[in-house]
């Protein structure tokens, strides 16, 4: 089946600096990438997605890439501040009918530090 | 995605209790999917149900563990007999027939004493 790893797991920056992190996953069937944020004690939250597709996409400061090839998707968060703080979750699922079994990675725990 | 409800948000159960977690997923949604996540852990994927129908099961321990989605009424996951290890929080997600941008709910945090 599908496996999702996650690094790294836990990552510490200042507050304006880049943060990246990145997955790979296993089954080359999957074409659906979402990435998650999840605040603690809350729901996770989506924040951006990627479909098989498309290689790279945008929305304000956060950036997801994907490397069908090499099998590994990244996300990128730039000029970070301290509300940036959270569980990002990777996730790849092979949509197939509209059925989306999402795989996670372990998880990054993000800290920005003013 | 504030449109997908769980209840009870926690639920206390002493061992050998039944547990029965609720998810009404967003309007217009039709596809259910719960997952766990243990403390300090990732989600993994429990049960994936459609109305009346439920899809797969992959993930759901085969004993104690059931889920449903009525023709009326929220999805229903439920524990038979929990254990300490039952102990973690359990979302419900939903989304469109297309299967993208799923959306989860708040979450029901079971703490099994």
């Amino acid at each position: 089946g599908e496996n999702v790893e996650q690094h790294p797991s836990t990552l510490s920056v200042q507050e304006g600096d880049s943060a990246v992190i990145k997955c790979t996953y296993s089954d080359s069937a999957s074409n659906y990438f979402p990435w998650y944020k999840q605040e603690l004690g809350k729901r996770p939250q989506l924040i951006i997605d990627i479909r098989s597709n498309v290689g790279e996409k945008k929305d304000q400061r956060i950036a997801v890439t994907l490397n069908k090839t090499a099998k590994h998707f990244s996300l990128h968060i730039t000029e970070t501040q301290p509300e940036d703080s959270a569980v990002y979750f990777c996730a790849a699922s092979p949509i197939s009918g509209g059925y989306n079994k999402l795989i996670f990675g372990a998880g990054t725990r993000l800290a920005v530090h003013p | 995605n504030a449109g997908v409800m769980q209840n009870p948000r926690h639920l206390v159960r002493r061992r050998g209790q039944e547990a029965r977690l609720r998810c009404s997923p967003m309007k217009g949604h039709s596809h259910v999917y719960w997952y766990r996540q243990l403390p300090e852990e990732g989600l993994k994927f429990m049960v994936y149900l459609q109305k009346e129908n439920i899809i797969d099961e992959s993930g759901m321990p085969k004993e104690r563990f059931s889920a449903e989605f009525p023709k009326e009424g929220p999805s229903i996951l439920r524990i038979q007999q929990v254990v300490r290890g039952d102990s973690a929080a359990y979302f419900c997600a939903s989304s469109t027939p297309d299967g993208y941008e799923q959306y989860f709910g708040p979450g029901t945090r079971l703490t099994v004493t």
